[in-house]
């Protein structure tokens, strides 16, 4: 088991709602990264925040957004929730200035009606 | 822009059957390359990795080398395990995982 932590671990909303997931790092580490997991696919990257600032992000649309806290916990925001919002919803940490390898929490299965 | 193109599954095996997953990616620079692992129900965990042409990763049994000239990154096991039925993601990326980008899986089921 890696020191990545999420929550919730399971999730139902409607279509139109908020929702915030949450994402813990593993301690030292102080770059968290983002990823969509649809149904039978690979991860996709959404997003990845170094020292509280976004600091690159894939094809994902603005009601995607993030945010890192001083401890360098996360948050994914996702406004307007969709059908196609559906997934696993994974984060993974690392510290930049040790070059080493992410590791990735057990993720937040969203699921949206 | 950069892709993944795996083999697609599902991979059937015996136990004990030697096991390949072939892998294939474009990328610009010269990215470190990765293979995942996600057992059902789980997130995911590196299985191996390599940062330079002709390294060879492995861990558990599974050896994957770094071939630039064919742009590939195939897993191999010589012996397969029951509990090594899984979903398998090859990626390249950065060390930090920066805009990794994921195949589609394969996955695997090994009969005892």
């Amino acid at each position: 088991e890696t020191g990545v932590t999420q929550s919730p671990t399971h999730l139902i909303k409607t279509r139109g709602q908020q929702v915030t997931l949450r994402c813990s790092s593993q301690s030292g580490h102080n770059t968290v990264s983002w990823y969509q997991q649809a149904l039978g696919q690979g991860p996709q990257f959404i997003f990845q925040y170094y020292r509280e600032e976004e600091n690159g992000r894939g094809n994902f649309p603005p009601r995607f957004s993030g945010l890192q806290f001083p401890n360098y916990s996360s948050e994914l925001n996702v406004n307007a929730l969709e059908l196609d919002d559906s997934a696993l919803y994974l984060c993974a940490s690392y510290r930049v200035e040790a070059k080493e390898t992410q590791y990735f929490g057990p993720g937040t299965r969203l699921l949206v009606l | 822009g950069d892709s993944v193109t795996q083999m697609e599954g599902p991979v059937t095996l015996s136990e004990e059957a030697f096991l390949t997953i072939n892998c294939t990616y474009t990328a610009t620079g010269y990215p470190s390359l990765f293979w995942y692992v996600q057992y059902p129900g789980e997130g995911l965990q590196l299985l191996l990795k390599a940062t330079k042409a002709d390294d060879k990763g492995s861990n558990k049994g599974f050896e994957a080398t770094y071939r630039k000239e064919t742009t590939s990154f195939h897993l191999e096991k010589g012996s397969v395990q029951v509990s090594d039925s899984a979903v398998y993601f090859c990626a390249p990326g950065n060390t930090g995982g920066f805009k990794t980008i994921f195949g589609a899986g394969t996955r695997l089921f090994v009969k005892a």
